[in-house]
């Protein structure tokens, strides 16, 4: 079992229309989680970053935690074709303290027009 | 404010050859991560760098090792190049060590060995 896990797509939505990026992460002591974007040949960009349980809110975007079911998702409304991009999942290795990621291997998400 | 820089942006090195990549950090932190991103694959971490020593390490070998100078930057340096090192090589910063750190990446060095 992978430690982060994330279907790899492409995840193809509609513009204007809602795109669900879900994760799931192996290691019950994980205690922080982050959402990067990554264009085609770019670096992952930072976007959202989730600690508690329950959801938390930024713009379009929502990312929702769920410890005791070890799982990450993030929510893009109003979607864009400008969201085309990888998602990546990381998690922050919970048996250190170092700020070590371990990501998962993306999802490529298209939004057509 | 700058953010975090890395150099080059590509390279081309030919195996067994050695290679050296740079990364300046964001203003005000203090942490420097290097990671390796395949084709396709998530990014994996090699090591990070705090207060100039090496906190932790990935699984990779002994040829990838490291540094970071009292300025807060850092190096990389792979030795013997296999062609199974081609990828992107990614510097991230952060400030103080801690699980809740956000980390920030640079843009990347594109390391291709033929």
């Amino acid at each position: 079992q992978k430690e982060v896990e994330q279907n790899s797509g492409p995840l193809s939505v509609p513009e204007g229309a809602i795109a669900s990026l879900n994760c799931t992460y192996s290691d019950r002591g994980s205690q922080s989680f982050f959402w990067y974007r990554q264009y085609s040949g770019k670096s992952p960009e930072l976007i959202m970053s989730i600690y508690s349980n329950g959801d938390k809110e930024d713009g379009r975007f929502t990312a929702q935690l769920n410890k005791a079911s070890q799982y990450v998702s993030l929510l893009i409304r109003d979607s864009q074709p400008s969201d085309s991009a990888t998602y990546l999942c990381a998690v922050n290795n919970g048996s250190s303290n170092t700020g070590k990621l371990i990501f998962g291997q993306g999802t490529t998400l298209q939004v057509k027009p | 404010d700058a953010g975090v820089t890395q150099s080059p942006t590509h390279l081309i090195k030919t195996r067994g050859q050695q290679v050296t990549l740079r990364c300046s950090p964001k203003s005000g932190h203090d942490t420097v991560s290097w990671y390796q991103q395949a084709l396709g694959q998530g990014p994996q971490f090699i090591f990070q760098y705090y207060e100039e020593e090496e906190r932790q390490r990935g699984n990779f070998p002994d040829r990838f090792s490291g540094h970071q100078f009292p300025n807060y930057s850092s190096e990389l340096n792979v030795n013997a190049l296999l062609l199974g090192d081609s990828a992107l090589y990614l510097c991230a910063s952060s400030f103080v060590v801690s699980m809740n750190t956000e980390a920030f990446f640079g843009q990347g060095t594109r390391l291709t060995v033929v």
